[in-house]
């Protein structure tokens, strides 16, 4: 079946720091990944979308890699802030009709 | 510009009522709108694709007949959970895709329900 894997356990990091979260995947052949901002008791908020031949996006402080081979996107957050501090969702489609599969989510908190 | 807006935000129900959730696009036509379910610190679950104009394709497992959903017009799509019962508390969320972005979904705020 298809699985969206990401890191479920929270992730604490220093204000100023790069965050690193993870989202990998198995039996989807994707042709795109997307990555959603989820702050509490609100929607995803969408933030990139990478193509399955891209191999890396930025937008501002965020920056998202896509490995095919590995099934893996990558999604880092530099010179993080407090504002940062939220849970982010990876996303597929399920290939049906636009809809998407999410993971889990990573929480992520930036501290002062 | 691709709001989306979704009410009400929380409702609190008695079990065996019915609740309808409106999810309305604000500033672009939504040729399919999803509705999504979501336990705490679970992920989201789609429930249904809806297009306008069409019955809805709903996910297996999600009884149609319980949830009941409507897309009259392309700004509009409601959910109403027939016969509400505690197991149904959860928080639900709508997002619609555009004509022109169509791999990207926007969300609404979503709308805790809570049934006692």
């Amino acid at each position: 079946s298809q699985k969206i894997e990401q890191n479920s356990e929270a992730l604490n990091i220093q204000e100023g720091k790069t965050a690193t979260l993870t989202c990998n995947y198995t039996n989807y052949s994707p042709a795109y990944l997307q990555w959603y901002r989820q702050d509490p008791g609100r929607g995803p908020v969408f933030l990139l979308l990478i193509r399955e031949n891209e191999k890396e996006k930025r937008k501002e402080r965020l920056k998202v890699t896509f490995d095919t081979t590995l099934k893996q996107s990558l999604f880092h957050i530099t010179a993080s802030q407090p504002a940062d501090s939220a849970t982010y969702l990876c996303a597929l489609e399920t290939g049906s009709g636009y809809a998407l599969n999410f993971g889990k989510g990573t929480s992520l908190l930036v501290t002062p | 510009g691709a709001v989306v807006s979704q009410h009400p935000s929380r409702v609190i129900c008695k079990s065996g009522t019915s609740v309808k959730i409106e999810c309305r696009s604000l500033d672009f036509q939504a040729t399919t709108m999803f509705w999504y379910r979501q336990f705490p610190k679970k992920s989201l679950m789609l429930m249904a694709t809806s297009n306008e104009g069409s019955k809805a394709t709903y996910e297996q497992g999600v009884e149609k007949d319980k949830f009941l959903i409507n897309h009259a017009s392309l700004t509009l799509s409601t959910l109403t959970v027939t016969s509400a019962h505690p197991e149904d508390s959860s928080f639900y969320i709508c997002s619609a895709r555009t004509g022109s972005a169509k791999n990207i979904q926007y969300f609404g705020a979503g709308t805790r329900l809570s049934v006692l």
